[in-house]
């Protein structure tokens, strides 16, 4: 029973578009959420998240948490080809334990 | 290090055979992570080390995989009698405390053959 979905799985886009990708969790003593990019193998660290509605936001990426609907949201506004990659939402699954990733959202920017 | 470091970068075995994979995290982080990632998966957790505490082992698939770390520096992942579903990209996170976010390596990417 996955704990962590991010949908949608894959998702095609113009530049210059913006995007919405969903993170939805089910843990046990909540206390953060990461959202990562992924572009070839490792990883990178975009955001983490512990306070219900406090936006976070780097250049074109912005991201919220909902601790009452256990969701999180990462729009990217105006994306360019550069944000092709796979992104990933993760959260530990029990207080301090190790994160639980999702499947990750597959975004691919076309000129 | 400035980052963490994985190597090898790619490893083509045989069936059967054991192979070593190795992770060198950022100096002074506590915290290292062993996941791996099948083609088009996301990230499943292995192992999991903190400072001199017992490792948390809950993410092994089976007894052929095991691993070790001294300290707080270097940790090896081995898996033994390798099997074709044991192919994958093995990434290596560390981080300075267990509630900090997670810096990767760049993974090892074995092919069981």
């Amino acid at each position: 029973e996955d704990k962590v979905v991010q949908s949608p799985l894959s998702l095609v886009v113009h530049e210059g578009d913006t995007v919405t990708l969903n993170c939805s969790y089910e843990v046990t003593n909540f206390r953060s959420l990461l959202w990562y990019k992924q572009e070839k193998k490792a990883p990178t660290f975009l955001f983490m998240l512990t306070s219900s509605g406090i936006e976070k936001k780097s250049g074109r990426l912005s991201s919220i948490l909902d601790k009452k609907e256990l969701f999180s949201i990462l729009n990217i506004t105006a994306t360019q080809t550069g944000d092709s990659a796979v992104y990933l939402c993760a959260v530990p699954y029990s207080g301090n334990t190790p994160l639980v990733f999702g499947k990750g959202t597959r975004l691919s920017v076309i000129a | 290090g400035a980052g963490v470091s994985q190597s090898p970068s790619n490893k083509v075995t045989e069936k059967g055979k054991d192979v070593e994979l190795r992770c060198d995290p950022i100096s002074g982080h506590t915290a290292l992570y062993w996941y791996r990632q099948r083609l088009g998966q996301g990230l499943e957790f292995l192992i999991y080390f903190q400072g001199n505490s017992a490792p948390d082992k809950s993410g092994l698939p089976s007894d052929r995989f095991s691993a070790e770390r001294t300290g707080e520096s270097v940790s090896t992942l081995t898996i033994q009698r390798t099997q074709q579903e044991d192919s994958a990209v093995y990434l290596c996170a560390s981080s300075l405390h267990r509630l900090d976010g997670y810096t990767f390596g760049s993974g090892t990417r074995l092919t069981v053959v």
